[in-house]
C-alpha cells in the first residue's frame, strides 16, 4: 500500500526559496503509472493545488504559482521535490503530497508537513 | 478557469439527520470529473467520492453523490458522529490537467 511522508524547514524566511520532500513507500515511483501532486492549506483556509509530475517529469502546474514553483521526481530516492521560490507570508501552510491514482482525485494523501514564512 | 463555490458555509446539524452539501461550478465540469473530500482537524482529507458520484474504496455507503454539469451535492443519509468535519469538492479539467477546490462546508453538531 501506497505512503507518502513529506519533509521540509518548517520555517523559511521571506523571499528565500522553500524545499519539500515526499518519500514514497509502499511502491516505486519509476513503475507505478501515477501521477504526484503537491496541495497546501493555509492556516483555518482551504485547499490549493500547486503541480502535479509523473516518473516521465510530465509536469502540470497551477497558473498562479507557475512562475515560482518547480516540482521534481528523483527515481532513485523515490522522491518527489516541490521548489517554491521568492516566498512570502501568503505561503505559510501545511504542504500536502498526494497522489490523484485515477487522474481526477487525489486518492492517497501525506500527513502534511507545516511551512511557516516568517523572519 | 473554473471556480467552485460551496453552500451553505456552515451547517448545523444533529446525529442521525440528513446533510445535503451543495458545489456549483462556475461552467460545465469536464466529464463530471468532481470530487469531495472530509477533513477532521489535524489530519489530511480523505477522498470520499469521485467522478461525482464513485464512492472510493472502504467510504461507508450513507455517503453518496450526484449532479452534473454545474451542479453537485453529496448526501450523508444519517449522520454519525464522525461525520462532523469539513467537506470540499474538488473538479478535474483535463486539458491542460488543472484541480480546483471549493471553499469548503463546515458541518457541525447542532
Amino acid at each position: 500500500q501506497l505512503q507518502l511522508q513529506e519533509s521540509g524547514p518548517g520555517l523559511v524566511k521571506p523571499s528565500e526559496t522553500l524545499s519539500l520532500t515526499c518519500t514514497v513507500s509502499g511502491g516505486s515511483i519509476s513503475t507505478t503509472d501515477y501521477y504526484w501532486g503537491w496541495i497546501r492549506q493555509p492556516p483555518g483556509r482551504g485547499l490549493e493545488w500547486i503541480a502535479n509530475i509523473n516518473y516521465g517529469r510530465i509536469t502540470f502546474h497551477n497558473p498562479s504559482l507557475k512562475s515560482r514553483v518547480t516540482i521534481s521526481v528523483d527515481t532513485s530516492k523515490n522522491q518527489i521535490s516541490l521548489r517554491l521560490k521568492s516566498v512570502t507570508a501568503a505561503d505559510t501552510a501545511m504542504y500536502y503530497c498526494a497522489t490523484p491514482s485515477g487522474n481526477d482525485a487525489f486518492d492517497i494523501w501525506g500527513q502534511g508537513t507545516v511551512v511557516t514564512v516568517s523572519s | 478557469e473554473i471556480v467552485l463555490t460551496q453552500f451553505p458555509g456552515t451547517l448545523s446539524l444533529s446525529p442521525g439527520e440528513r446533510a445535503t452539501l451543495s458545489c456549483r461550478a462556475s461552467q460545465s465540469v469536464d466529464r463530471n470529473y468532481l470530487a469531495w473530500y472530509q477533513q477532521k482537524p489535524g489530519q489530511a482529507p480523505r477522498l470520499l467520492i469521485s467522478g461525482a458520484s464513485n464512492r472510493a474504496p472502504g467510504i461507508p455507503d450513507r455517503f453518496s453523490g450526484s449532479g452534473s454539469g454545474s451542479d453537485f451535492t453529496l448526501t450523508i443519509s444519517r449522520l454519525e458522529p464522525e461525520d462532523f468535519a469539513v467537506y470540499y469538492c474538488q473538479q478535474y479539467g483535463s486539458s491542460p490537467p488543472t484541480y480546483t477546490f471549493g471553499q469548503g462546508t463546515k458541518l457541525e453538531i447542532k
